[in-house]
């Protein structure tokens, strides 16, 4: 089976840096996804990661250790409008599928 | 805008009753995913289909049934209608590795 963790919640000032932290456990591994929703809207796709490092883009980078079944996302100067849940999703490798197992997301509030 | 259509945007209904949410894949995209997200859960995979072909399913209830056409579009169609059932239904399109998410059907079960 698989198992995905990340915190419920975080809070982070407007123009610091935040570091979201997800771990997870899969029979098979074939990429990791962060996504971002805003209440009530769709997730809106931020980055993929499917070899160990860092993938950089714009304010956001995201970062893939398979060996230890850990990324992370990193947000930096932090604007009100990053408050939002930000969703770690594993692709599991093989089969006839590229369906995503998603955590149950980071709530991220950013305060003035 | 993803290029991801849903249809219809809110539907409230009572139990028991059968309800068909319509998704319509960005242009080009061959893959449809249906996704379920209740307040107390996250994100769920419901099903997956492939340029018609059934690829894939999750934890989805025997009540509930999908159909991609040929044109690609996608139904889900959720009968016997339980209170449980409220929540927001997303489809999701992919040519790659990407997934975009429709808006979603916020649906209320009376």
């Amino acid at each position: 089976g698989q198992n995905i963790d990340q915190p419920t919640e975080m809070t982070a000032t407007e123009g610091a840096i935040v570091q979201i932290n997800c771990t997870y456990q899969t029979s098979g591994f074939n990429g990791l996804f962060w996504y971002q929703q805003h209440a009530g809207e769709a997730p809106t796709f931020l980055s993929y990661n499917v070899l160990d490092g860092l993938e950089e883009k714009g304010r956001f980078s995201s970062f893939l250790s398979r060996s230890k079944g850990y990324s992370y996302l990193l947000l930096k100067e932090l604007q009100m409008k990053d408050s939002a849940s930000y969703l770690c999703a594993v692709r599991r490798e093989g089969g006839a599928t590229n369906k995503l197992i998603f955590g149950t997301g980071t709530l991220l509030a950013v305060q003035p | 805008d993803s290029g991801v259509t849903q249809t219809p945007k809110h539907l409230i209904t009572a139990t028991g009753q059968r309800v068909t949410l319509r998704c319509s894949p960005r242009s080009g995209d061959l893959s449809v995913y249906w996704y379920q997200q209740s307040l107390d859960q996250g994100l769920q995979f419901l099903i997956h289909y492939y340029n018609g072909e059934e690829r894939a399913k999750g934890n989805i209830l025997e009540r509930f049934s999908a159909q991609q056409f040929p044109d690609l579009h996608s139904e889900l169609n959720l009968s016997s209608l339980e209170l449980g059932d409220s929540a927001l239904y997303f489809c999701a399109s992919s040519f790659h590795n990407e997934q975009f998410f429709g808006p979603g059907t916020r649906l209320t079960v009376l």
